[in-house]
């Protein structure tokens, strides 16, 4: 069975620090990686998407991939209070098509 | 931006009854998807839609759900008769070819099922 495992938290960092959240998956076919923002009641909202191994950043945000290890991760830095919310990552094996499978989502909490 | 629009944004319905939860896609997308979400747990996959077929199901997408694209704009999810364990956040998102802006999710139908 495919699995998208994150630690459930919360994450609680000051504001002005960075947020560092990880996932790890089982399905070594995976081709696809995903980040998501979830606001409590709303629908999951895409931060970074990455293909290969190594770091891609976006603003305030990097995605870092090692395949080998089977590892991905978000960097938040400056965390402002906004980006309190839960972070989904995702998961799917090749880039157009199948199935995004999900983790429970890390809680992030930005104190100010 | 283009969105994905859902209706209806909340639905109660007794158990027992059938419900049709609707989706507008993005226009130019050719996957198709549906999700649900039990409070609090994590966001399932239930099944994929492309070239007007079922590409991909999970094993929740049992005999009492379907899914249909009737005309070029709409897909719809339908829940023959629905039980409690129904009740969730179903989500709908779409994404195009090359996918490089990843699936994009619709704002959700909460189903309330008594």
């Amino acid at each position: 069975q495919k699995e998208v495992e994150q630690n459930s938290g919360p994450l609680s960092v000051p504001e002005g620090a960075i947020a560092s959240l990880n996932c790890t998956y089982s399905d070594r076919g995976s081709q696809s990686f995903f980040w998501y923002r979830q606001y409590s009641g709303k629908s999951p909202e895409l931060i970074m998407s990455i293909y290969s191994n190594g770091d891609k950043e976006d603003g305030r945000f990097t995605a870092q991939l090692n395949k080998a290890s089977q590892y991905v991760s978000l960097l938040i830095r400056d965390s402002q209070p906004s980006d309190s919310a839960t972070y989904l990552c995702a998961v799917s094996q090749r880039q157009a098509g199948t199935a995004l499978i999900f983790g429970k989502g890390t809680t992030l909490s930005v104190s100010s | 931006e283009p969105e994905v629009t859902q209706t209806p944004s909340h639905q109660v319905t007794q158990m027992g009854q059938e419900v049709i939860l609707r989706c507008v896609p993005i226009s130019n997308h050719l996957y198709f998807y549906w999700y649900r979400q039990i409070l609090g747990q994590k966001v399932e996959f239930l099944v994929s839609f492309y070239n007007n077929e079922i590409s991909e199901k999970s094993e929740i997408f049992d005999d009492q759900f379907s899914v249909e694209r009737p005309d070029g704009s709409n897909f719809t999810l339908k829940i023959r008769s629905t039980k409690l364990e129904d009740s969730a956040m179903y989500f709908c998102a779409s994404r195009d070819r090359g996918g490089a802006y990843g699936y994009t999710f619709g704002s959700g139908t909460r189903l309330t099922v008594v």
